[in-house]
């Protein structure tokens, strides 16, 4: 019974270019949410997905993000352009219903820019 | 400013005392949970409280969750080096379960 995958783990991104994070969730589970977290900080939420549609992406930054979790494949999180800030640790979960306190992480990829 | 603010930050003890930390907020939450986070990697669900003055105890671990529901505090007795961690609160905001809030986080470490 695999966990949430997420894939890269380890992702390094050169500024200006695009970084493509994919999360698999667990069986069974339609529900996806993304959360980054910077240094020293806890988990921001940035977008919560269901197959095929975004329900709430007021966490996500209004430029450069987007979301993605198609019908057959696994989510994916697209930043384009990278910049310096955009370095940090982005946690996929995944949940049966649509409830997110019922939702398992991932091991996170972390991001870096330079 | 933190919806959700976790103190301390930061807790060095020795191997066997006891400590608590607090997770506080001026906002209601519907439930609220406690995570263990390792280095590299994603946070792990410890417990879930949802009824205001609610105890829960997990071995070593004992969490409440207040009364009027805006705070929680997490009490470990006779810590372990294996207790090591950062701990995460994070609550669901009444009336929005498709996401949760998460406090700072307070890194532990307990010394053998």
């Amino acid at each position: 019974n695999a966990g949430v995958m997420q894939n890269p783990r380890h992702l390094v991104r050169r500024r200006g270019q695009e970084a493509r994070l994919r999360c698999s969730p667990m069986k069974g589970h339609s529900h996806v949410y993304w959360y980054r977290q910077l240094p020293e900080e806890g988990l921001k939420f940035m977008v919560y997905l269901q197959k095929e549609n975004i329900i709430d992406e007021s966490g996500m930054p209004k430029e450069r993000f987007s979301a993605e979790f198609p019908k057959e494949g696994p989510s994916i999180l697209r930043i384009q352009q990278v910049v310096r800030g955009d370095s940090a640790a982005y946690f996929c979960a995944s949940s049966p219903q649509g409830a997110a306190t019922e939702a398992f992480f991932g091991q996170g990829t972390r991001l870096t820019v330079v | 400013t933190q919806l959700l603010e976790q103190s301390p930050q930061f807790l060095s003890i020795q191997e066997g005392e006891n400590l608590t930390v607090y997770c506080n907020s001026s906002s209601v939450f519907s439930s609220l949970q406690w995570y263990r986070q390792e280095p590299g990697e994603g946070p792990v669900l410890l417990v879930t409280v949802v009824t205001g003055g609610e105890v829960k105890k997990l071995k070593r671990l004992t969490f409440q969750f207040g009364d009027a529901r805006k705070d929680s505090s997490l009490h470990i007795t006779a810590a372990q080096p294996g207790d090591t961690g950062l701990y995460l609160c994070a609550g669901a905001l009444s009336g929005s379960a498709r996401q949760l809030t998460f406090g700072s986080g307070t890194q532990l470490t307990v010394l053998p």
